[in-house]
């Protein structure tokens, strides 16, 4: 079955500098990635996603880049803000069976603790 | 317009006791998945329910069921529990079945402890 690996586990940034979350995975049926928020305490909230029929997606301060060759995605964030600290867990699924339908669930990756010191 | 809501928030629960947990869709979703998240884990994934059925199940044993009603609510039952079902519980929504997930709505979540 698919399995999600997300690196670093825990990253520390300075207010105004760029992260990088790293996530490899091994399905290659896999064709949506999302990406999810998790602040102490709180749901997952999806801040992003992208489809293996794109390879860049961009939102603001937060892109997403895709290498299907490779098998791997990563998260950019920048011009980071103290309000951007929490988890933020990488997955990869299914979505769209033969009939153009169906969802796949979600793997997830293990998480990575952003810190952004003021 | 509501997101996903699930009831209760906290639970504890003896070992070897049974529990329901709830959970409603956000409105215009028929799909529910089940995750469990242990402390400092990923959510894993449980069962997925659309139109009153089980679609797809993850890698948990039979004590794990669940439900699913007429108006897309569902309820994940757990019996004879370990200390080791302890976690945050998410309850997660997406559009219609046939269609390509635009992203799945996660509630706030249940968080079970076993004592």
């Amino acid at each position: 079955g698919e399995n999600v690996e997300q690196h670093p586990s825990t990253l520390s940034v300075q207010e105004g500098d760029s992260a990088v979350i790293k996530c490899t995975y091994s399905d290659s049926a896999s064709n949506y990635f999302p990406w999810y928020k998790q602040e102490l305490g709180k749901r997952p909230q999806l801040i992003i996603d992208i489809r293996s029929n794109v390879g860049e997606k961009k939102d603001q301060r937060i892109a997403v880049t895709l290498n299907k060759t490779a098998k791997h995605f990563s998260l950019h964030i920048t011009e980071t803000q103290p309000e951007d600290s929490a988890v933020y867990f990488c997955a990869a699924s299914i979505s769209g069976g033969i009939y153009g339908g169906s969802q796949g669930n979600l793997i997830f990756g293990k998480g990575t603790k952003l810190s952004v010191k003021p | 317009d509501a997101g996903v809501t699930q009831s209760p928030t906290h639970l504890i629960k003896t070992r070897g006791q049974q529990v329901t947990l709830r959970c409603s869709p956000k409105s215009g979703h028929d799909t529910v998945s089940w995750y469990q998240q242990a402390l400092g884990q990923g959510p894993q994934f449980i069962f997925q329910y659309y139109e009153e059925e089980e679609r797809q199940r993850g890698n948990f044993p039979d004590r794990f069921s669940g439900h699913q009603f007429p108006n897309y609510s569902s309820e994940l039952n757990v019996n004879a529990l370990l200390l080791g079902d302890s976690a945050l519980y998410l309850c997660a929504s997406s559009r219609p079945y046939r269609q390509p997930t635009d992203g799945y709505t996660f509630g706030s979540g249940t968080r079970l402890t076993v004592v």
